[in-house]
């Protein structure tokens, strides 16, 4: 079935450093969805992009929509301690109603 | 708009109790989700529907039922709890549009079974 890899795992980084996450899948999907999970509360949604090359922004958030649909990336600029949280990807699982996430990028701000 | 509501937040269930978990949307939304999320696993569905009145199973549906009596409520039924059901239950939903915005999540409902 489709899956969705998520790298890295698990980052630690220091407050004003750049970010960059990647979410990989050996399918096609036709939509991507980055989302973010703090503590304690549920998914909330970061960015939709809907076509291959698409480059789409939210404030420091940046997410590309990778030419070949198999894959997307997440990049943070200028990071600050409230990003701190899970960031996974989504995608709907072809012909169905579902979506398929990702295993997480666990985000650790230093300050 | 409270977007998408769980009752309770927390529970504490013994081995063999049962209970139903709330979800509520107020946006009209046609399709509803409920996933577990254990650590280190992710989102895993349980089951969904499409519509008032339909259900379908998601990935790990056993030891769980699902009702959708109104659009705008979807439960999540428990008979006979075990401890592999500990675990931090979410709620989401979405819109029929194609190519919309994703899903939207709840709060969650933190259960553990002893």
């Amino acid at each position: 079935g489709q899956q969705l890899n998520q790298s890295p795992q698990s980052m630690f980084i220091q407050e004003g450093e750049d970010v960059s996450m990647n979410c990989t899948s050996s399918s096609i999907f036709n939509t991507w969805l980055w989302y973010k999970q703090d503590p304690g509360e549920g998914p909330v949604l970061l960015i939709a992009l809907y076509k291959a090359g698409e480059l789409t922004s939210n404030g420091r958030l940046t997410a590309q929509f990778g030419i070949t649909r198999k894959d997307s990336f997440l990049n943070i600029s200028a990071s600050i301690p409230s990003d701190v949280g899970i960031y996974f990807c989504a995608g709907p699982a072809s012909g169905t109603y579902k979506y398929i996430f990702g295993t997480g990028t666990r985000l650790k701000v230093l300050a | 708009n409270a977007g998408v509501t769980q009752t309770p937040k927390f529970r504490v269930l013994k081995t063999g109790q049962s209970m139903t978990l709330l979800c509520a949307q107020d946006m009209n939304h046609e399709y509803m989700y409920w996933y577990r999320q254990d650590p280190g696993m992710g989102l895993r569905l349980i089951h969904y529907s499409v519509g008032e009145g339909t259900t379908a199973k998601g990935e790990v549906p056993d030891g769980y039922n699902v009702s959708r009596l109104k659009k705008q409520n979807f439960l999540l039924g428990l008979e006979s709890a075990a401890p592999s059901q500990t675990s931090v239950y979410f709620c989401a939903s979405r819109e029929r549009l194609a190519g919309g915005p994703g899903q939207f999540f709840g709060p969650g409902t933190r259960l553990t079974v002893l």
